[in-house]
């Protein structure tokens, strides 16, 4: 079973500030199964990213995704108010099929 | 565009049956989608339970496998979830997602109900 490890556990910036974010798994994965999510309190999570790199629909370019391997990055350029949750990254196995969620990274006004 | 939405008892007895339908507005349920369960304990993560297509081909998360089933209606247009023998670790926020799955090119949830809270308590 591959597990995904965030971190950091939580992230202290300013609005305006570059919020990086770090998703590492235990074993190598594909990157067209990796995907980012936001989630805000109360409500259901958001797709941000999938195929490791490439932004859903109507997501704003401030939010990019990178990686490869055992080692993927959402970096969100500069912070908006909106902007502060908590971040999941999910990575889909096709053999056997299983999906795997990180920890979540939450993002919190510093 | 697709909305989805979950119902369902919001509590349920330990050692009972967990028993939840989404429905799905504005598009077929027999589209080239997977139609998938998450779930989210009070303040942790997310958890996958399962996956169908509609024509019946599911997926379920090892840990879960032995107590869940996923079926799907193509008739009322909604899928649902069984979760038996049920305790109180099992009370979270049950969500239901349309699940893009092409492979080896991409994998994602695009879609998501709001979300229903079922609680395992006596």
């Amino acid at each position: 079973e591959i597990v995904l490890t965030q971190s950091p556990g939580t992230l202290s910036l300013s609005p305006g500030e570059r919020a990086t974010l770090s998703c590492r798994a235990s074993q190598s994965v594909s990157s067209s199964y990796l995907a980012w999510y936001q989630q805000k309190p109360g409500q259901a999570p958001r797709l941000l990213i999938y195929g490791a790199s490439s932004r859903a629909t109507g997501i704003p370019d401030r939010f990019s995704g990178s990686g490869s391997g055992t080692d993927f990055t959402l970096t969100i350029s500069r912070l908006e108010p909106e902007d502060f949750a908590v971040y999941y990254c999910q990575q889909y196995g096709s053999s056997p099929p299983a999906l795997t969620f990180g920890g979540g990274t939450k993002v919190e006004i510093k | 565009q697709v909305q989805l939405q979950e119902s369902g008892p919001g509590l349920v007895k330990p050692s009972g049956t967990l028993s939840l339908t989404c429905a799905v507005s504005g598009g077929s349920i027999s589209s080239s989608n997977w139609w998938s369960w998450v779930r989210q304990p009070p303040g942790k993560g997310l958890e996958w339970i399962g996956e169908i297509y509609h024509s019946g081909s599911t997926n379920y998360n090892p840990s879960l496998k032995s107590r869940v089933t996923i079926s799907v209606d193509k008739s009322k247009n909604q899928f649902s979830l069984k979760l038996s023998s049920v305790t109180a670790a099992d009370t979270a926020v049950y969500y239901c997602a349309r699940t893009q799955l092409v492979l080896g090119y991409y994998y994602y949830m695009d879609v998501w109900g709001k979300g229903t809270t079922v609680t395992v308590s006596s």
